[in-house]
């Protein structure tokens, strides 16, 4: 079992520029999340999908970022324009439909915004 | 609306010594509380939640409702207990972290 799965590791992107990143969650996870976790701090989540639908996208920028997840299965997370206070890692998690308590975490892509 | 403090931002203590890492939290209903741990180059995993009322690795954490603490203890430290440790709630469908602690173990 590979866990889930993120790519890219790492990006560094000049602002203003468009930056995308992806995920894979655990096979029969129905409910993925996406987390933002700057410098210093815990990660707080982004979006919420149970299948395709985004049940929580309160916490997501909505002027500049955006999330899809067209078959329920893996998910994008772009962000357009980046500005320099998007640099972070960018966490996916996945679970078991409305299994919140028990969360899988990828690997994590930083992002480097110059 | 849930809330999460960890006061220690770092944390070292010697090797065999007992650790304790401090969590608060605010929450107006039932939460879950948890604590989760990142090893260096590892992803964040979940270490023990309060339901369970487990020990991991040597580690328990007590929930204190009438404080609202859910401190996390180990008796006697060991070196590959140096990681990451973050606090969190679970509360509303949806899990809130604490800024995390530094644990260091030095030998």
């Amino acid at each position: 079992e590979a866990g889930v799965v993120q790519s890219p590791r790492y990006k560094i992107i000049e602002k203003k520029q468009p930056v995308a990143f992806w995920c894979n969650p655990i096979s029969g996870h129905n409910t993925l999340y996406w987390y933002r976790q700057n410098l210093g701090q815990g990660p707080e989540l982004l979006i919420r999908y149970e299948n395709e639908e985004a049940v929580d996208d309160s916490q997501l920028p909505k002027d500049r970022f955006s999330a899809e997840r067209l078959k329920g299965v893996d998910s994008t997370l772009k962000i357009q324009p980046a500005e320099l206070g998007d640099s972070a890692v960018y966490l996916c998690a996945s679970s078991f439909q409305w299994a919140y308590n028990e969360q899988f975490f990828g690997p994590g892509t930083r992002l480097t915004v110059l | 609306a849930q809330r999460v403090t960890q006061p220690e931002k770092l944390l070292s203590v010697f090797k065999g010594a007992p650790v304790e890492l401090k969590c608060n939290y605010s929450y107006s209903g039932s939460p879950e509380l948890f604590w989760y741990v990142q090893y260096s180059r590892q992803r964040l995993q979940l270490l023990l939640r309060h339901i369970s009322r487990e020990s991991i690795k040597g580690f328990t954490a007590d929930l204190n409702k009438g404080e609202t603490s859910f401190h996390l203890k180990k008796p006697f430290a060991q070196e590959e207990d140096s990681a990451m440790y973050y606090c969190a709630v679970q509360g509303a469908q949806k899990l809130v972290f604490g800024q995390g602690t530094r644990l260091t173990i030095n030998p």
